[in-house]
């Protein structure tokens, strides 16, 4: 299994909704990843997950709040979002810190 | 800090040529150089990598990349472009672990029958 799984694919919510996204790899990575890309641009780290620990936020709102339950798992949580928030969320991992991204699909998600 | 220029932001090749997509890094020690690549709506795969050694980098799907420390360059080619090959690409570099990593604007590459 060498795929990075991200649920749901698409995710329209409204500013004052509560929802979150889910990534799921089963390839014994010890790191993951939260990249935010806006349409025509590329991917902005958000979060990095070093063996379950929160090794880096690049400064993102408080409104986007990640969980690491266990290795195989990372969820980004969200609340209060706004409009300009809409993007696709793209989740990666890898064996260690600094080896090759693994790149999931992403969540195309739409704030109203 | 790490940076990466793309300066092509379209490019448009005829199927059946060869093609030549642009990256230059700046990078205070050593870089670890990518090129991925994004179909829409979809999550990125990693063509290729530069680490050390022979700088001439072989990857998946006949792309190659040659790194050229000189010219702070790490262009990414192909001898014959296939139809699949329409996407973007993503140039990135890092240093020793992926917190660093910064990406390139990309290149989207239009294939011509």
């Amino acid at each position: 299994d060498t795929e990075v799984t991200q649920t749901p694919k698409h995710l329209v919510m409204g500013m004052t909704n509560k929802k979150s996204l889910k990534c799921e790899q089963h390839m014994g990575h010890r790191a993951m990843y939260w990249y935010k890309q806006k349409a025509k641009k590329p991917p902005e780290l958000m979060f990095v997950y070093s063996y379950e620990k929160l090794s880096i936020n690049e400064s993102v709102p408080s409104r986007f709040s990640p969980e690491c339950p266990n290795s195989s798992l990372l969820n980004l949580h969200l609340h209060a979002l706004q409009p300009e928030d809409s993007a696709l969320y793209l989740c990666a991992s890898s064996r260690v810190p600094n080896e090759k991204l693994f790149f999931g699909s992403g969540t195309q998600l739409s704030v109203l | 800090a790490q940076s990466v220029t793309q300066p092509d932001i379209h490019i448009t090749v005829s199927e059946g040529a060869s093609l030549e997509l642009r990256c230059n890094y700046s990078y205070g020690a050593t870089p670890y150089l990518f090129w991925y690549v994004q179909s829409p709506g979809q999550g990125l795969q990693l063509l290729l990598k530069y680490f050390s050694g022979d700088t001439l980098v072989q990857g998946i799907k006949g792309f190659e990349a040659e790194f050229k420390r000189s010219q702070s360059s790490f262009n990414l080619r192909k001898p014959s472009v296939h139809w699949s090959d329409a996407a973007e690409y993503f140039c990135a570099v890092g240093g020793y672990n992926n917190n660093d990593m910064r990406f390139g604007a990309g290149t989207r590459l239009t294939v011509k029958p």
